[in-house]
């Protein structure tokens, strides 16, 4: 059984704090690492796909680094804002389609 | 694009009763996969479909559980009998069976089972 965890499990932070959590997954057989916001009440949506050791992507304030040899990605939102407040989620692809998905980072900003 | 479609949004059943869920998925995607989302256990795969065939399915449940493509837009998910064990959200997402293998999801549906 393929485990892949995040941490923190929860997060609060003020409005115009950078924040950062982590998503482990095992590091053989790695094909994709996927990031998801998804907000209550809604659908996972689509942040970035990570394929490339050492990769890092860029949207607006969120970021994300991949390090497939460790086994880790980092997520990193820059000047939080309450409307960050979210799930984020990763899900670690060993095949391509088949997506093993984290628990989840529940982060709370607080204005 | 109107994106993943999921109907019904919300259904109450009581126990025993066959609950139907369906799911239509972005034009010109060919991949479909169910999921199932409880607070105890996060968001699980139940089963997947390429192109109508399903792909790997090891995650349904148990036989009670079934799930359907009748053609390359459309997707069943049928309970039968069902459980308040079954309570969840459900969701479908859809992709292009491409290099990203992106997953678009659905707005999920609320299962209640009294």
């Amino acid at each position: 059984i393929l485990n892949v965890e995040q941490s923190p499990q929860s997060l609060h932070v003020q409005e115009g704090d950078s924040t950062n959590f982590t998503c482990s997954f095992p590091s053989s057989n790695f094909y994709a690492l996927h990031w998801y916001r998804w907000e209550t009440a809604k659908s996972p949506e689509a942040l970035f796909v990570m394929t490339l050791n050492g990769d890092e992507k860029k949207k607006g304030r969120i970021s994300a680094t991949l390090n497939t040899k460790e086994g880790y990605s980092y997520l990193y939102i820059k000047g939080s804002q309450p409307e960050d407040s979210a799930t984020y989620l990763c899900a670690f692809s060993p095949m391509g389609q088949n997506f093993v998905f984290g628990p989840g980072t529940r982060l709370s900003v607080l204005p | 694009d109107a994106g993943v479609i999921q109907s019904p949004r919300h259904e109450v059943t009581e126990m025993g009763q066959e609950v139907t869920l369906r799911c239509k998925l972005i034009s010109g995607h060919n991949s479909l996969f169910w999921y199932r989302q409880t607070m105890m256990r996060g968001l699980e795969l139940l089963i997947y479909f390429n192109n109508n065939v399903p792909i790997d399915d090891s995650g349904m449940p148990e036989d009670r559980f079934s799930a359907k493509m009748p053609n390359a837009s459309f997707s069943t998910l049928k309970i039968q009998p069902s459980e308040p064990r079954d309570s969840a959200v459900y969701f479908c997402a859809s992709s292009l069976f491409s290099d990203s293998y992106e997953q678009y999801f659905g707005p999920g549906t609320r299962l209640t089972v009294t």
